[in-house]
């Protein structure tokens, strides 16, 4: 089944303690993203990857980091998280860049930083 | 980036009547997407609407594009309680990143 996977599904963490978020696809395409959800906000992209090793910031990059360093693999790293980082994210893949091609979506990963 | 502007922010409707919700943007687009979202889980794309379509049909959903007028429309239907979720617009334009909408939230009552 074509999909994208994220691991964990729910994280409860503390201020200052790394964690990465991983997200995996089977469908073998090219282009993958990393969102963050917020009330009143809607999806807003933090990261996004056009191809092995080639990644660029999104519109709310700060404070994440990711890496590509295999094609169905693009995790999402946060250093030192804080409470302004709890949030619902979403990681998708689509065979072509965001707008140009369906994009499908992670079942999505709930953090909350303390 | 350009963001779509959903409008209803909010709607609700009687199960079997038809649900229309719009989206507006500010600048030219190569393409339109629709997708649902249910509540807490993944965006399901619904539509793909390119520049010189003007109208789109998938099923119940009717989704139209007016260039000039910068706005785009869904329709659902004959709706059921299990469209009820959340549904967003996004505009795209080559070389910008692709960012959807705040949403409009469907809610079908039986």
């Amino acid at each position: 089944e074509a999909q994208v996977t994220q691991n964990p599904r729910y994280l409860i963490t503390v201020t200052g303690k790394k964690l990465t978020v991983t997200c995996s696809q089977n469908m073998n395409h090219e282009y993958m993203s990393w969102y963050r959800q917020d009330p009143g906000l809607g999806l807003r992209q933090i990261y996004y990857s056009m191809n092995v090793e080639v990644t660029d910031k999104g519109d709310v990059p700060e404070g994440y980091k990711v890496s590509r360093k295999e094609k169905r693999n693009f995790p999402l790293i946060l250093e030192s998280p804080s409470p302004n980082q709890t949030s619902l994210y979403f990681c998708a893949s689509s065979l072509a860049a965001g707008g140009y091609d369906t994009q499908y979506f992670g079942p999505g990963t709930r953090l909350t930083v303390l | 980036s350009q963001q779509g502007e959903e409008d209803p922010q909010a709607l609700s409707i009687q199960e079997g009547e038809n649900a229309t919700m719009n989206c507006s943007y500010k600048t030219s687009i190569n393409n339109l997407q629709w997708y649902r979202q249910n509540s807490g889980r993944g965006l399901v794309h619904l539509i793909l609407i390119r520049s010189n379509e003007r109208e789109k049909h998938s099923g119940r959903l009717r989704v139209t594009l007016d260039t000039s007028k910068k706005s785009s429309s869904l329709l659902i239907t004959a709706s059921r309680a299990a469209d009820t979720a959340s549904y967003f617009c996004a505009p795209f334009n080559y070389g910008q990143n692709f960012v959807f909408g705040p949403g409009t939230r469907l809610s079908v009552l039986p």
